[in-house]
């Protein structure tokens, strides 16, 4: 199975900077790679398919990038409806697998 | 507009059967692969179960594979999940979740219900 290993675990960050948060996979995904937001109590929702493709209704504010192992979500100017949980996702083949997840905490 | 509303959690006990279930509205429910993924009291998210838009095909990891069994019914525009065997490890919110832009990607979710395995 594909392990992916995402980082930071918990980030506590002020309204209006920018956060990166990293994914690695164990093994090159292709860019085969989706980012979800989660709030407190909410299902999670996607943001970005494909390593670098906004899902619609997504805030320019995101962007995806990446290849190969290694991929990134980054934040620009961070906005208090931004704060909650990221989790990264291969579909690269089953079994699918998910990072542990990015807490997002006001600072 | 889309929505998937999952029904069927409680409380089993180690060993025990349950059958969830979700209903979707607002796109075309046969033209899609449907997914059911649950998260852990520990918040870790975990794949249980894909299958086809026709239904024909059916897709399961490891940890899962002989004990669920994900189908759907087109005509009612329902998605399933028949669980058995059930271990204290399979506790948690199980979401429905239909297909995004790629074949794997999870692009509209329901909110979940939960399932408890304890004795």
């Amino acid at each position: 199975d594909i392990q992916m290993t995402q980082s930071p675990a918990s980030l506590s960050v002020s309204v209006g900077e920018t956060v990166t948060i990293t994914c690695r996979a164990s093994e090159n995904i292709y860019s085969n790679l989706a980012w979800y937001q989660q709030k407190q109590g909410k299902s999670p929702q996607l943001l970005v398919y494909a390593a670098t493709n906004l899902a619609d209704g997504v805030p320019s504010r995101f962007s995806g990038s990446g290849s190969g192992t290694q991929y990134s979500l980054k934040i620009n100017s961070l906005q208090s409806e931004d704060f909650g949980s990221y989790y990264c996702q291969h579909f690269w083949g089953t079994p699918y697998t998910f990072g542990g997840g990015t807490k997002l905490e006001i600072k | 507009e889309v929505q998937l509303v999952e029904s069927g959690g409680g409380l089993v006990k180690p060993g025990g059967s349950l059958k969830l279930s979700c209903a979707a509205s607002g796109f075309t429910f046969s033209d899609y692969y449907m997914y059911w993924v649950r998260q852990t009291p520990e918040k870790r998210l975990e794949w249980v179960a894909t299958i086809s838009d026709g239904g024909s095909y059916t897709y399961y990891p490891d940890s899962v594979k002989g004990r669920f069994t994900i189908s759907r019914d087109n005509a009612k525009n329902n998605l399933y999940l028949q669980m058995s065997s059930l271990k204290s490890e399979d506790t948690a919110m199980y979401y429905c979740a239909r297909e995004g832009l790629r074949r794997g990607v999870l692009g509209y979710w329901g909110q979940g219900t939960t399932l408890t395995v304890s004795s």
